[in-house]
């Protein structure tokens, strides 16, 4: 009865490989994040989507391409990967972002740690 | 754009001490505002939140009062368990979170 749920944990890879992480919610829930967390335990937002929507997108590279081919997946695909890449990617989720009720809990997954070798 | 300062860690302290996590916060318009926990080896999970001024929120014994007029969210608990171990994150936003950098909490028995 996993909330939200991501897979693979653990991710290890050779630079320049295209590697996708998928992630899945069953509390039906219209929004969902990808988020990545860097050494450092800093976490910042980097794509949002509501109802298979793209609603945020911050200044990430274009080698990563979220996709949402319905309301509770949300797969983040990366091409060429770079050492850079490293971290702990998280997924979340939300209900509706357009509701416009204020302080809605964001729902995390397990994290996908990222080793780029 | 928003952000979030707060307290650098690491923070160690001894079961049943008193604990504050000091966060203050730049923002525009009017955020909703949280302490999110991150414990080892997990993702994070909501600790608690309060969404308009003067609203405390509360959870397992920690709190946290917005302070609208010194733009504040200090979290607090009055006698930490060596299970309170864990990450903690001051947050701000309502549809796009901003995260502070985060304060590693040890408790030592």
């Amino acid at each position: 009865d996993t909330a939200v749920s991501q897979t693979p944990k653990y991710l290890v890879t050779q630079m320049g490989n295209d590697k996708s992480i998928k992630c899945e919610q069953n509390l039906g829930h219209d929004t969902m994040y990808w988020y990545k967390q860097d050494s450092k335990k800093f976490l910042k937002i980097m794509f949002s989507y509501n109802n298979k929507e793209l609603i945020i997108n911050e200044t990430v590279p274009n080698r990563f391409s979220p996709k949402s081919p319905d309301k509770a997946h949300l797969n983040l695909h990366i091409n060429s990967l770079e050492l850079g890449d490293s971290a702990v990617y998280f997924c979340a989720s939300s209900p509706n972002a357009n509701s416009g009720t204020p302080g809605r809990t964001q729902y995390f997954g397990p994290g996908t740690r990222l080793t780029v070798l | 754009g928003n952000s979030v300062t707060q307290m650098e860690g690491p923070v160690t302290l001894s079961e049943e001490a008193f604990l504050t996590i000091n966060c203050t916060y730049t923002a525009t318009g009017y955020p909703s505002l949280f302490w999110y926990v991150q414990y080892p080896g997990e993702g994070l999970q909501l600790l608690l939140k309060a969404t308009k001024a003067d609203d405390k929120g509360s959870n397992k014994g920690f709190e946290a009062t917005y302070r609208k007029e010194t733009t504040s969210f200090h979290l607090e608990k009055g006698s930490v368990q060596v299970s309170d171990s864990a990450v903690y994150f001051c947050v701000i936003g309502n549809e796009k979170l901003t995260f502070g950098t985060g304060t590693r909490l040890t408790i030592i028995p």
